[in-house]
């Protein structure tokens, strides 16, 4: 079975810098995606970016990328020159059978002026 | 306009009552899910559907079924709610395949009295 382990309850940084968010994840598939999603303060559940575990290069979305390291089964977000709008839970997700997700328990990003 | 709406927004039962949460999507997706969302648990999947007229089991069932009479509809269904089903719930629907992101709909809180 996917599981997905965020040990990062809550992260407060300051705006204009950089921020990394732990995700790792244990599945017994040879090729698989992994996801982020953001969840806002109002709620709102949106896709940020993925990746293919076929693929080294790690992805990139605007100032969102990726820091998949396969062997360590770690997918980290990485959020560049962060902005008062980046504050959110963020959840890492990975896929099973009809693209079922399971999800970390997510971790809570403050990002002060 | 969004793509996934769910209704009701806000929902008050009590206990032993039976409580009919829906879910409406317009991006023509053939999977439709349901999760619950509470605190320290992230989102957990109670039942989703690959199509009309399918529903399949997730991780969290018990005390709940769900309904999937057309493409676009999907509805969870509380028969005897109970105060320990107080969450938040959120339908999404994907795309097939393991690479699809899913998109949520914007939640619904159901207190159970």
């Amino acid at each position: 079975a996917q599981k997905v382990t965020q040990t990062q309850t809550s992260i407060s940084v300051v705006e204009k810098t950089t921020v990394t968010m732990d995700c790792v994840y244990e599945t017994r598939d040879s090729s698989y995606f992994l996801f982020w999603y953001k969840q806002t303060a109002s709620g709102e559940i949106v896709f940020l970016i993925r990746q293919d575990s076929y693929k080294k290069e790690n992805a990139t979305v605007g100032h969102y990328s990726l820091n998949f390291q396969k062997p360590k089964s770690s997918i980290g977000l990485i959020i560049t020159a962060t902005q008062i709008e980046d504050s959110a839970v963020y959840f890492c997700a990975i896929p099973s059978n009809y693209n079922v997700l399971y999800f970390g328990s997510g971790t809570k990003l403050t990002v002060e002026p | 306009e969004a793509a996934v709406t769910q209704s009701p927004r806000n929902k008050v039962a009590v206990t032993g009552g039976k409580v009919t949460l829906s879910c409406n999507q317009t991006n023509n997706h053939n999977n439709m899910y349901w999760y619950r969302q509470d605190t320290g648990h992230g989102l957990r999947l109670i039942h989703y559907s690959y199509g009309a007229g399918s529903t399949e089991k997730g991780d969290i069932p018990d005390g709940y079924k769900a309904s999937r009479p057309s493409q676009e509809n999907f509805s969870l269904i509380l028969e005897l709610a109970t105060p320990s089903q107080t969450s938040v719930y959120f339908c999404a629907s994907g795309a097939g395949g393991d690479y699809a992101e899913q998109f949520f709909g914007p939640g619904t809180r159901l207190t159970v009295l």
